[in-house]
């Protein structure tokens, strides 16, 4: 079984639509991140957690909010789904630094479709 | 702001020859990460260089880090074919906390016969 897994793995909704992706891990890690990924412009990240009380924006939170339900589960919500937010989503986990490989582990990603 | 550069964007190259990859990057950091991508798929970890100097192989690949010249360059010998994929390099800009990974835009890598 995947360690990192995402659903839905595809999506296509409409303008003004709110919809949740949602990441699951197995790792045991507490540090949660998501990501989305257009083309030709490599990944950028939206939030981080580094536990369940601890959320943190990224470089790109405007329109997106997150919920971490607990260790293992980190949702990411569009409450208004505009078109420039179809892209190609990833959740991502890790150890904190110094502790086990110090990488980030990828989810196998959600291509999000807004019309 | 941290930026990070890669070049060249786009590379093609004949199976058996030896190229380079660079990523450039803008503030001070010591932690800096490889990753491959195939079509569709999610990102896999290939490298992680944690200090001035490092140096890391696997297989047909190298990574190197110089912090000094804020520069990493990832080697690749004799290429075949199995190798086509996208790679990313991304600079964590957090200090060592490891949670702010700013990527690259990626090097997408075609190996032909």
């Amino acid at each position: 079984d995947a360690d990192v897994t995402q659903t839905p793995r595809n999506r296509i909704t409409k303008t003004g639509k709110r919809i949740m992706l949602e990441c699951s891990q197995t790792k045991g890690h507490d540090r949660m991140y998501w990501y989305r990924q257009d083309p030709g412009l490599g990944l950028q990240l939206i939030y981080y957690s580094f536990d369940v009380k601890d959320i943190n924006k990224g470089e790109i939170s405007d329109g997106y909010s997150v919920s971490r339900q607990a260790q293992a589960k980190f949702s990411l919500s569009l409450e208004s789904a505009i078109p420039n937010q179809t892209a190609l989503y990833f959740c991502a986990t890790s150890d904190p630094p110094g502790q086990g490989t110090d990488t980030q582990y990828f989810g196998p990603g959600t291509r999000l479709t807004v019309l | 702001e941290l930026k990070v550069e890669q070049n060249p964007l786009f590379l093609s190259m004949q199976e058996g020859k030896n190229y380079t990859i660079y990523c450039n990057y803008s503030t001070t950091s010591d932690r800096l990460y490889w990753y491959r991508q195939d079509p569709g798929k999610s990102l896999e970890s290939l490298f992680v260089l944690l200090s001035n100097g490092a140096v890391k192989q696997e297989g047909r690949l190298m990574a190197s880090l110089d912090t000094k010249a804020r520069l990493s360059t990832l080697h690749i010998t004799a290429a075949v074919h199995d190798l086509s994929a996208t790679y990313f390099c991304a600079v964590d800009g957090s200090g060592g906390s490891n949670y702010k990974l700013t990527f690259g835009k990626g090097t997408l890598l075609t190996v032909n016969p």
